[in-house]
């Protein structure tokens, strides 16, 4: 099993659709949780940490849910500008300091 | 406040030869991360660093690949004899003092090219 697994997908979606992500971690010693997005041939940028109490950025929401070890990624009215691939990212834990990177979700976003 | 700061952004060797790969953190940032993305996959960590201290290399191949973080100067990641398979995109990240449960800041990346 994957330390961090997320739906490849692509998502294909229509303008001003909700689409949701979800992200599941194997180390039950996590200690912070991010989204991240990528574009084509560029480095990660940070979208949001994730915390249990939810997080809301305008259209976007993360959640994250330790009893079931697993992150969501809400994104409400999705915009061209959305498309992208969404790394969910797991930080810390028993064994190491190292970050685990999801191997990401693409998102299209059609007109 | 510059950010990450990578160079250089595209490297090109043949087989054989050696890869100097260098990382500025963001200014006030003292941890060091280094990642590589081959074609079509995920970023898999390979090396954690403090000012002059490796915290966490269990990423890095055993053979061949270094790194460093010395007290001045950039992070360097040193690919010796490279061979095809090390082609792939290198991501450095930096964060503050409070480290690895901080958000890492990316830098663009150099993308190695072994011929």
């Amino acid at each position: 099993r994957k330390e961090v697994e997320q739906d490849p997908g692509p998502f294909n979606v229509p303008e001003g659709a909700t689409v949701a992500f979800n992200c599941t971690y194997s180390n039950s010693a996590s200690q912070s949780f991010f989204w991240y997005r990528q574009d084509c041939r560029k480095e990660p940028k940070l979208l949001m940490s994730v915390y249990s109490s939810g997080n809301e950025d305008g259209r976007f929401t993360a959640q994250l849910n330790r009893a079931s070890q697993y992150i969501s990624l809400l994104i409400r009215d999705s915009k061209l500008s959305d498309s992208a691939t969404y790394l969910c990212v797991v930080n810390g834990g028993t064994g190491g300091f190292k970050t685990i990177f999801g191997a990401g979700t693409r998102l299209f976003v059609k007109a | 406040n510059a950010g990450v700061m990578q160079n250089p952004r595209h490297l090109v060797r043949r087989r054989g030869q050696e890869a100097r790969l260098r990382c500025s953190p963001m200014k006030g940032h003292s941890h060091v991360y280094w990642y590589r993305q081959l074609p079509e996959e995920g970023l898999k960590f390979m090396v954690y660093l403090q000012k002059e201290n490796i915290i966490d290399e269990s990423g890095m191949p055993k053979e061949r690949f270094s790194a460093e973080f010395p007290k001045e100067g950039p992070s360097i990641l040193r690919i010796q004899q490279v061979v095809r398979g090390d082609s792939a995109a290198y991501f450095c990240a930096s964060s503050p003092p409070n480290g690895i449960m901080e958000t890492q800041y990316f830098g663009p990346g150099t993308r190695l090219l072994v011929l």
